[in-house]
């Protein structure tokens, strides 16, 4: 176990709709990152904020926001969703955001959009 | 840019037979590099990284990965395979270039038969 954790494990949907991921930071873990996993993209960087501020965007679709919250849990929103966007998302968070911080990867939310 | 290449999708040993999952890293500066294990269904798992301190680096269920810069190679090894080490593999990098994310290699799914 990790300590990050995430809500909820699997979702369900259909295209067109708004799903929010919800994921909660190890203790005293100030940054927090969300990865998609797909066949055909693999693990891919969407975006990373750092108590609070957003520090970096990857490959993150317009579709898709983000936040962190006073009490360091984020959030993904993902809006207008498209077969595509089926899905592994993580979390993962680390204590900084220093080069070479372990990140520690929740369990993941599977998304199924249909 | 930084970017990792596992050389290898699928790899199957026998049970304590040696295991060696190969990573090339490109990078135009000294890099950070992690392995990362998935099990079936569960998020990713850190087994060991390279921070610069030594060049051969242990981690955990018995993995050692060695940093060889003229190879730009950072390949994982284990002496003796269990069938428990079944799973994937990611090879990740992190350089200082200001984004602290992660960014993965494809993966390899190890296989040990028994």
């Amino acid at each position: 176990d990790s300590g990050v954790t995430q809500t909820p494990k699997h979702l369900i949907t259909a295209t067109g709709q708004r799903v929010t991921l919800r994921c909660s930071p190890r203790s005293g873990d100030l940054s927090v990152y969300w990865y998609q996993q797909s066949l055909d993209q693999g693990l891919q960087f969407l975006i990373q904020y750092y108590n609070g501020e957003e520090r970096a965007k990857g490959n993150i679709l317009e579709r898709f926001s983000a936040q962190q919250f006073p009490d360091l849990h984020s959030e993904l929103n993902l809006s207008s969703l498209e077969l595509g966007d089926s899905a592994l998302y993580f979390c993962a968070s680390s204590v900084a955001t220093r080069e070479g911080n372990e990140q520690f990867f929740g369990p993941g939310t599977r998304l199924t959009v249909l | 840019a930084q970017s990792v290449t596992q050389l290898g999708s699928h790899v199957s040993v026998s049970e304590g037979a040696l295991v060696l999952l190969r990573c090339n890293y490109s990078s135009s500066v000294p890099p950070y590099l992690f392995w990362y294990v998935q099990y079936p269904n569960q998020g990713l798992q850190l087994l060991l990284k390279y921070t610069s301190a030594a060049t051969l680096v242990k981690g955990i269920n018995g993995f050692e990965a060695e940093f060889k810069k003229s190879e730009t190679s950072f390949h994982l090894t284990k002496p003796s395979a269990h069938m428990s080490d079944a799973a994937e593999y990611f090879c990740a990098v992190n350089v200082n270039t200001g984004r602290r994310a992660l960014t993965f290699g494809s993966g390899t799914r190890l296989q040990v038969q028994p």
